[in-house]
C-alpha cells in the first residue's frame, strides 16, 4: 500500500510565482516529514523538514505546512526560480521504526519556466 | 568534504546473473540505508545498518537480495539471479547516527546505481 502519496506527477509554474507541491499520507504513526529534491543523475538532497508538533516550518523561499487532521502536507516555494526545476519527493518517518527509515512518495516533477 | 559515493553508476546485466553494488558512506556516519527507485515509483526502503547492530532487512523484496557492511563503513548490496523486475536505480544513504534517539538525522544520498536487467 502507498502510505505516502503525491498525486501530481508534474507541475509547471512561471518564474517568480509560487509553486505548491502536495503530499498525503495514511499512516497515523508518521511524526516527521521531509522534502527532498532530486536532479537527474544525482541522489536526492534534503530540502526541509517538519515535526508533527509543528504546523509550519520556513527556510528562506521554502515553507512546509503540515495539516495532521487531514494527513496532508505541502511545500511552498516562493518566488520560484528556474533552478528549482527538479523532482520533489515527500517522505515520512515514524519514531517507532528502526533508525529513521523513510517512506517516500512517488515524486512531483516541478518545471519553472523563465 | 566527500559525500556518499556509489559504484558502478550504471550496470547492465543479463537475467539470471548476480550483481554487486557498492556504497561508500560519508566518513563517520554510523547509519547506512539502501533504497531503490523503480520507474515511476518513489524510493522504496530495502535495508538499514546501524553501527554493529543487526541490520533491519525488512524491506528486502526477496531472499535473492542481501547486503553486508564491512567494518562499519563500506556496504555491498548483492542481487542473485537477477530478474527483469530488479531493474531500478539503487540508492544508498548515510546519516550521522540514525538511532531512534536521533531519528531525525538527515540522510545524505549517493548518486545511485542504475541497474538494467535484460
Amino acid at each position: 500500500d502507498q502510505q505516502v502519496k503525491q498525486n501530481s506527477p508534474s507541475l509547471s509554474v512561471q518564474e517568480g510565482r509560487i509553486s505548491i507541491l502536495n503530499c498525503d499520507y495514511t499512516n497515523s504513526m508518521f511524526d516527521y516529514f521531509l522534502w527532498y529534491k532530486k536532479y537527474p543523475a544525482e541522489g536526492p538532497t534534503f530540502l526541509i523538514s517538519i515535526s508533527s508538533i509543528k504546523d509550519k516550518n520556513e527556510d528562506g523561499r521554502f515553507t512546509v505546512f503540515l495539516n495532521k487532521s487531514a494527513k496532508h502536507l505541502s511545500l511552498h516555494i516562493v518566488p520560484s526560480q528556474p533552478g528549482d526545476s527538479a523532482v520533489y519527493f515527500c517522505a515520512a518517518s515514524a519514531v517507532e521504526t528502526s533508525g529513521s527509515r523513510l517512506t517516500f512518495g512517488e515524486g512531483t516533477q516541478l518545471t519553472v519556466n523563465p | 568534504g566527500a559525500g556518499v559515493s556509489q559504484s558502478p553508476s550504471n550496470k547492465v546485466t543479463e537475467k539470471g546473473k548476480d550483481v554487486e553494488l557498492r556504497c561508500d558512506p560519508i566518513s563517520g556516519h554510523t547509519a547506512l540505508y539502501w533504497y531503490r527507485q523503480s520507474l515511476g515509483q518513489g524510493l522504496e526502503f530495502l535495508i538499514y545498518f546501524q553501527g554493529n547492530s543487526a541490520p533491519d532487512k525488512s524491506g528486502l523484496p526477496s531472499d535473492r537480495f542481501s547486503a553486508e557492511r564491512t567494518g562499519g563503513s563500506v556496504s555491498t548490496l548483492t542481487i542473485q539471479r537477477t530478474q527483469q523486475e530488479d531493474s531500478a536505480v539503487y540508492l544508498c544513504a548515510s546519516s550521522h547516527q540514525g538511532g531512534i534517539a536521533d531519528a531525525r538525522d538527515t540522510q545524505y544520498f549517493g548518486p545511485g546505481t542504475r541497474l538494467t536487467v535484460l
